[in-house]
């Protein structure tokens, strides 16, 4: 089976731009989480889909956004980039009764 | 609020020893997983091994095997026999019904020969 993809890998973004990270899960996992990872805060939960519909959020502003669809593949939104926001943006699946998440290889967003 | 400590934020071995990683918790809850992620420098976060807080076995995968105290809220991973492709921060994580993963910040682990 396939693991979980991320595109892009690499993402350089000027400072009040908009970006786009898009996941794809593990064929027939239905849940997607998001997180992001800096070296200063770890691994911070950002939002949690399931079947189109979110299912839990983070504690981060609103400029983060996400959204999934019918084939479970998902999108993060972040708009009005900050230089806070670099860091590396993972995804996870699981099947939607697991707690087992299966990460992808994460975008890594430098915003200048 | 859930929290996870991990106290070491690195570790060196040589190879072919046997190498502890602690890990403490904080919960209410009685039914919960906990986790070790291991994440190389090539940055994919891989599961390594994973306890469910009502089985009172540790859990064992190969050359990994964890320590788990419930009541003590205590939760290590064991790495026997080290190689060098075990470079790589390890993260513990916890989740329970209605959370998402909640990691520690991590222990770097360098496997040297």
């Amino acid at each position: 089976k396939a693991g979980v993809t991320q595109t892009p890998r690499y993402l350089i973004k000027t400072r009040g731009q908009q970006v786009t990270l898009s996941c794809s899960p593990i064929s027939g996992h239905r849940s997607v989480s998001w997180y992001q990872q800096t070296p200063g805060q770890g691994l911070q939960f950002l939002f949690e889909y399931f079947s189109e519909t979110q299912r839990n959020k983070g504690n981060f502003p609103g400029r983060f956004s996400g959204r999934q669809f019918s084939n479970s593949r998902s999108e993060m939104n972040v708009s009005t980039l900050e230089l806070g926001d670099s860091a590396l943006y993972l995804c996870a699946s699981s099947l939607h009764n697991s707690y087992e998440q299966y990460f992808g290889p994460g975008t890594r967003l430098t915003v200048t | 609020a859930q929290t996870v400590t991990q106290s070491q934020p690195e570790m060196s071995v040589q190879e072919a020893e046997t190498v502890t990683l602690s890990c403490t918790y904080d919960t209410s809850e009685s039914n919960y997983y906990l986790f070790w992620y291991k994440q190389p420098p090539s940055r994919q976060m891989i599961l390594v091994i994973r306890q469910e807080a009502y089985k009172q076995q540790n859990a064992t995968e190969n050359r990994f095997s964890v320590n788990f105290q419930k009541a003590a809220k205590s939760f290590s991973l064991k790495i026997s026999d080290s190689q060098l492709g075990d470079t790589a921060m390890y993260f513990c994580a916890f989740i329970s019904a209605g959370t998402a993963l909640i990691f520690g910040k991590g222990t770097t682990l360098s496997v040297s020969s």
